[in-house]
């Protein structure tokens, strides 16, 4: 297995563009979830799945949209990128009972100029 | 709401030396507690995880933690500390709905 993929590893925008942050996992877990960690911190919850078809937010949503049409992809759309939107982005997956441990990916680094 | 706290941003310790890395939580009840590490340019590892049951929790690469319900909190430990443990360390608490809260993160060095 593969676990969690993210793609790309790094990336630098331009202030008001746009792009999507790839995330796969081949676990065929239920759970899947968006954070970005930024410097004293810690990890911040973006939007969240519990299944294909549904998503919700987090607790730092906004300028971002997610979908879930599959189980094993959960793409993060910026939709007009901030320099405040410079992070590092992680996924993450699990089953879904609430002890079930998540597993994360390698990250995106992007800056946003 | 919850809310995780890890009082020390850096905790240095010799190496063969006990190490301890602080976490306390504040949500009432039964919490999910969970303690992730981060090695450079690399993403979070499960190390352990407190459910129920034994308040001491074995995890990976001779990790334990203690969970005291009275002082509510979730300490990370490990007998001998290794120049390879020199990481960052994070606590979670998890919700029913799976979403994980983080604390800010400790930076453990191991000094050889």
């Amino acid at each position: 297995n593969a676990g969690v993929t993210q793609t790309p590893k790094f990336q630098v925008l331009k202030t008001g563009q746009s792009m999507t942050l790839q995330c796969a996992q081949d676990m065929n877990h239920e759970y899947m979830s968006w954070y970005r960690q930024d410097p004293g911190m810690g990890l911040r919850l973006i939007h969240y799945s519990v299944g294909a078809g549904i998503t919700d937010q987090g607790e730092v949503p906004n300028g971002y949209n997610v979908s879930r049409s599959t189980t094993e992809d959960f793409p993060l759309r910026l939709l007009s990128a901030a320099p405040s939107q410079t992070s590092v982005y992680f996924c993450a997956s699990s089953q879904r009972g609430s002890t079930d441990t998540q597993y994360f990916g390698p990250g995106t680094r992007l800056t946003v100029l | 709401a919850q809310s995780v706290a890890q009082p020390e941003d850096q905790v240095n310790v010799a190496e063969g030396n006990p190490l301890t890395v602080k976490c306390t939580y504040s949500v009432s009840g039964n919490p999910y507690l969970f303690w992730y590490v981060q090695y450079p340019n690399r993403g979070l590892q499960f190390l352990l995880k407190y459910i129920t049951g034994d308040n001491l929790v074995k995890g990976s690469y001779g990790f334990e933690a203690e969970f005291n319900k009275s002082q509510t909190s979730f300490h990370l430990k490990k007998p001998s500390a290794l120049v390879s443990d020199s990481a960052l360390y994070f606590c979670a608490e998890q919700t029913g709905a799976n979403n994980l809260f983080f604390g800010t993160g400790t930076r453990l060095t191991v000094i050889p």
